[in-house]
């Protein structure tokens, strides 16, 4: 079974530049999670979709972050514009149901903002 | 709402010795517990879990913790140490009849290991 898919691996960016991380989640996985874990720290959770609908996005700083799962597979999260201490790496995580007991975690995107 | 103290920020090993790394939680009611490992360039794997039952579980690689309310801790331990055994390891802990993956994470311990 193929694991969750993320890219790129890293990307570097100016500050006030945007940029874009896709996630490719396990294969009918229905939910799918976005995490930012900034050096020395654990993750932290930005946004939970369940199929294409969000179902808890209040950690996500809505006025430079996005993310969307149009057709509840893939999903995009995006940074515009980015700060310095956006400098993270980004994971990807799915799960099957709602109510399932494991997540399963992508090898992450690491941001570096300059 | 639920937070996750580790109070280890780095712990070293000789290998084949024994391991214990120390998680605190605070959640008012019954917590879902669970220990990832991160190598380094690599996403978390999850070790073990504890969601009700028996309060020792057991998990991968040799791995077992102890769910003790009265101290709400979650401890994780090793009997013998591996040198591949060297990543950092994160507890956390999710609210009852939620998403395993909508957790709260510590911050982390390292465990480096000694030859």
């Amino acid at each position: 079974e193929a694991g969750v898919a993320q890219s790129p691996r890293y990307k570097i960016i100016e500050k006030r530049q945007s940029v874009a991380f896709w996630c490719n989640p396990i294969s009918g996985h229905a939910t799918l999670y976005w995490y930012q874990q900034i050096l020395g720290q654990g993750p932290k959770l930005l946004i939970q979709f369940q199929n294409n609908g969000v179902v808890d996005d209040s950690q996500l700083p809505k006025d430079r972050f996005s993310a969307e799962r149009l057709k509840g597979v893939d999903s995009t999260l995006k940074i515009q514009p980015a700060k310095l201490e956006d400098s993270a790496v980004y994971l990807c995580a799915s799960s099957s149901t709602v109510r399932d007991t494991e997540a399963f975690f992508g090898q992450g995107t690491r941001l570096t903002v300059v | 709402a639920q937070s996750v103290t580790q109070p280890d920020i780095h712990i070293t090993v000789s290998e084949g010795a024994s391991l214990e790394l120390r998680c605190n939680y605070s959640y008012g009611a019954t917590p879902y517990l669970f220990w990832y490992v991160q190598s380094p360039g690599q996403g978390l794997q999850l070790l073990l879990k504890y969601f009700s039952g028996d309060t020792l579980v057991q998990g991968i690689k040799g791995f077992e913790a102890e769910f003790k309310r009265s101290q709400s801790s979650f401890n994780l331990r090793k009997p013998s140490v591996h040198w591949s055994d060297a990543a950092e390891y994160f507890c956390a802990v999710g609210a009852e009849n939620t998403n395993a993956g909508k957790s709260t994470f510590g911050d982390g311990t390292t465990l480096t290991v000694k030859p």
